[in-house]
């Protein structure tokens, strides 16, 4: 079965520094990759997707992930952070077989300080 | 942007009592989803609903969860007989019928059992 680990469950990090949260898959394809984000009390807000073509892709809010086959890896980026990105991230595995359930990551919680 | 609804927001529920938690997902998706994330947890796909019939289930879903379509804009979870780890917080989600399409969340309902 598929799995998605994300090995850093907190980081803080200050705001207009560089961020990256990793996220790594074990599937034997393929996936389909996702990183979602949470903000205290809400829902899980879709912030870029890879399902083929350019490795590195960008997203909403300033946000880019990037593809590596060789590593399974997918990790997020942003370039400057700012406070308002203080919430929770989850990468998440979809599968190309037809089945449509997402496989979800611990989620790593990141802390801006100013 | 349209967006998945859920209501309510917090239930709290007598153990043994049934619960029904309703969505309504986005207009033009067909695919409908329950996810739950029980606190300090990973979001644990539930079931996937499509053409009005279960389309894929995980070993969660048992006996005492079902779903419905009642009509054509809500999308209800029901726990027959809720027992004190069912608290949680439910999501529902919703993507078009196209391919692998990123599945959008509503806010979540935080079911708690007492």
């Amino acid at each position: 079965a598929q799995s998605v680990t994300q090995p850093d469950i907190h980081i803080t990090v200050s705001e207009g520094a560089s961020l990256e949260l990793r996220c790594n898959y074990s599937y034997g394809a393929t996936p389909y990759l996702f990183w979602y984000v949470q903000s205290p009390g809400q829902g899980l807000q879709l912030l870029l997707k890879y399902f083929s073509g350019d490795t590195l892709v960008q997203g909403i809010k300033g946000f880019e992930a990037e593809f590596k086959r060789s590593q399974s890896s997918f990790n997020l980026r942003k370039p400057s952070v700012h406070w308002s990105d203080a919430a929770e991230y989850f990468c998440a595995v979809g599968l190309d077989t037809g089945r449509r359930a997402l496989t979800f990551g611990s989620g790593t919680r990141l802390q801006v300080q100013p | 942007e349209p967006e998945v609804t859920q209501t309510p927001s917090h239930q709290v529920t007598q153990m043994g009592q049934e619960v029904i938690l309703r969505c309504v997902p986005i207009s033009n998706h067909l695919y409908f989803y329950w996810y739950r994330q029980i606190l300090g947890q990973k979001v644990e796909f539930l079931v996937s609903f499509y053409n009005n019939e279960i389309s894929e289930k995980s070993e969660i879903f048992d006996d005492q969860f079902s779903v419905e379509r009642p009509d054509g804009s809500n999308f209800t979870l029901k726990i027959r007989s809720t027992k004190l780890e069912d608290s949680a917080m439910y999501f529902c989600a919703s993507s078009e019928a196209r391919g692998n399409q990123p599945q959008h969340f509503g806010d979540g309902t935080r079911l708690s059992i007492l």
